[in-house]
């Protein structure tokens, strides 16, 4: 049974260029959120998905954008990457059905450092 | 705005000691409470959650929450050197299930 899987692991990129991160969710699960953590934080929300449209979203300003597939996966764009994006950014899975006291398990993450 | 605090450590316990980790939390609506434990580098690995109040237990790790109080807290027994990491406590509200993380507790053990 897969877990959540994440690519690429790590990325390199310069102030002003575009990213994209992809997830996988966990097999069975439906919902897909995205966490941003930077050195020595927790993480932070950025935005969920469900049945393909954003539910709920952090803040982040609208340079963070994303996408969920009918598959359940799920990408993370970011535009004109500044330096202060670069850091560990989580994908989370769960299920809608779970509700509140359902599991939430993480990817191994992406790494973004902008140069 | 809803937090959840940690006290940031680093915490030290001599190997086989307990160690304990708390939290608080701001917001009365939380459903769940959530234990992380991240290792340098790593994304964070879901050690347990709690959602009653009250104790729950698993092999080494107990969660304890307490509503009223807006207290949870994770023990860890029989400290080992491998449960060296940073811990995160996050809550999960009723609307769209996402997490807000505390900053973390780092956690020694020495041997």
């Amino acid at each position: 049974d897969a877990g959540v899987t994440q690519s690429p692991t790590h990325l390199i990129k310069t102030r002003g260029q575009q990213v994209t991160l992809r997830c996988s969710p966990k097999s069975g699960h439906d919902t897909v959120s995205w966490y941003q953590q930077a050195l020595g934080q927790g993480p932070q929300f950025i935005f969920q998905y469900y049945e393909e449209e954003e539910r709920q979203r952090g803040n982040f300003p609208d340079r963070f954008s994303g996408h969920q597939f009918p598959n359940y996966s799920s990408e993370l764009n970011v535009n004109a990457l500044l330096l202060g994006d670069s850091a560990l950014y989580l994908c989370a899975s769960s299920l809608e059905l779970a509700g509140p006291t359902g599991e939430l398990f993480f990817g191994e993450g992406s790494r973004l450092t902008v140069l | 705005q809803k937090e959840v605090e940690q006290n940031s450590g680093p915490l030290s316990v001599p190997e086989g000691a307990i160690a304990s980790l708390n939290c608080t939390y701001s917001d009365r609506g939380s459903q769940s409470f959530f234990w992380y434990r991240q290792y340098s580098g790593k994304s964070p690995e879901l050690i347990m959650f709690i959602y009653s109040n009250g104790d729950k237990e698993d092999g080494r790790f107990t969660a304890q929450l307490n509503k009223a109080s807006q207290y949870v807290s994770l023990l860890i027994r029989d400290s080992q050197p491998s449960d060296s990491a940073t811990y995160l406590c996050a809550a999960r509200g009723n609307a769209g299930n996402m997490l807000t993380f505390g900053g973390g507790t780092r956690l020694m053990v020495k041997p």
